[in-house]
């Protein structure tokens, strides 16, 4: 298994610009979700998603939109950059949505918007 | 609020050393606690977690963590240490916030093995 892959791994973009960071894994989990990790921020989550066709706000959730139409896939849009969205943000899935399933995080997207 | 503290942002030992990460959260149910490893460059990997039972955890790399619920802690502790060691380590706590629950993260600890 290659368990949850990001892409891609580094993006540059000018402020207004949009683009869609993706995640895939291929674990069958039913629940996956997005973090953005900024210095002594810790992680913090944008969207969740607990099924297909069923997402949901997290903690910081503007200026990001989501959707997801497969167990595997579920992308995560910037609808028009700021640089305040520069950050590294993460994928991560579990088998269900309760928080004591452990999370299996993606390698990361280190995006910079200039 | 609900939180999670982990009270050093940066811990530099030498190699061979003992070190203890510290972690306190605030919450007055019952939770669910992690610890995540980050090594550079990459994703968050889970090192252990409590659920119940033994409140001493047994992780991956020779790392342990204890559950203290009378001060609300969970500090991580590996008694040598090594270069490969070197990494950013998060706490994490599930946590119940008006009937849902929540999977909050402490800001991290750096910790750095010097030879």
């Amino acid at each position: 298994n290659a368990g949850v892959t990001q892409t891609p791994k580094f993006q540059v973009l000018k402020t207004g610009q949009s683009m869609t960071l993706q995640c895939a894994q291929d674990m069958n989990h039913e629940y996956m979700s997005w973090y953005r990790q900024d210095p002594g921020m810790g992680l913090r989550l944008i969207h969740y998603s607990v099924g297909a066709g069923i997402t949901d706000q997290g903690e910081v959730p503007n200026g990001y939109n989501v959707s997801r139409s497969t167990t595997e896939d579920f992308p995560l849009r910037l609808l028009s950059a700021a640089p305040s969205q520069t950050s590294v943000y993460f994928c991560a899935s579990t088998p269900s949505g309760r928080t004591a399933d452990t999370q299996y995080f993606g390698p990361g997207t280190r995006l910079t918007v200039l | 609020a609900q939180s999670v503290t982990q009270l050093d942002s940066q811990v530099p030992v030498f190699e061979e050393a003992p070190v203890e990460l510290r972690c306190n959260y605030s919450s007055s149910v019952s939770v669910y606690l992690f610890w995540y490893v980050q090594y550079p460059n990459q994703g968050l990997q889970l090192l252990l977690k409590y659920l119940s039972g033994s409140t001493l955890v047994k992780g991956i790399n020779g790392f342990e963590a204890e559950f203290n619920k009378s001060q609300t802690s969970f500090h991580l502790r590996k008694p040598s240490v090594h270069i490969s060691d070197t990494a950013e380590y998060f706490c994490a706590v599930s946590l119940t916030q008006g009937g849902s629950e929540k999977l909050v993260f402490g800001k991290g600890t750096k910790l750095t093995v010097n030879p």
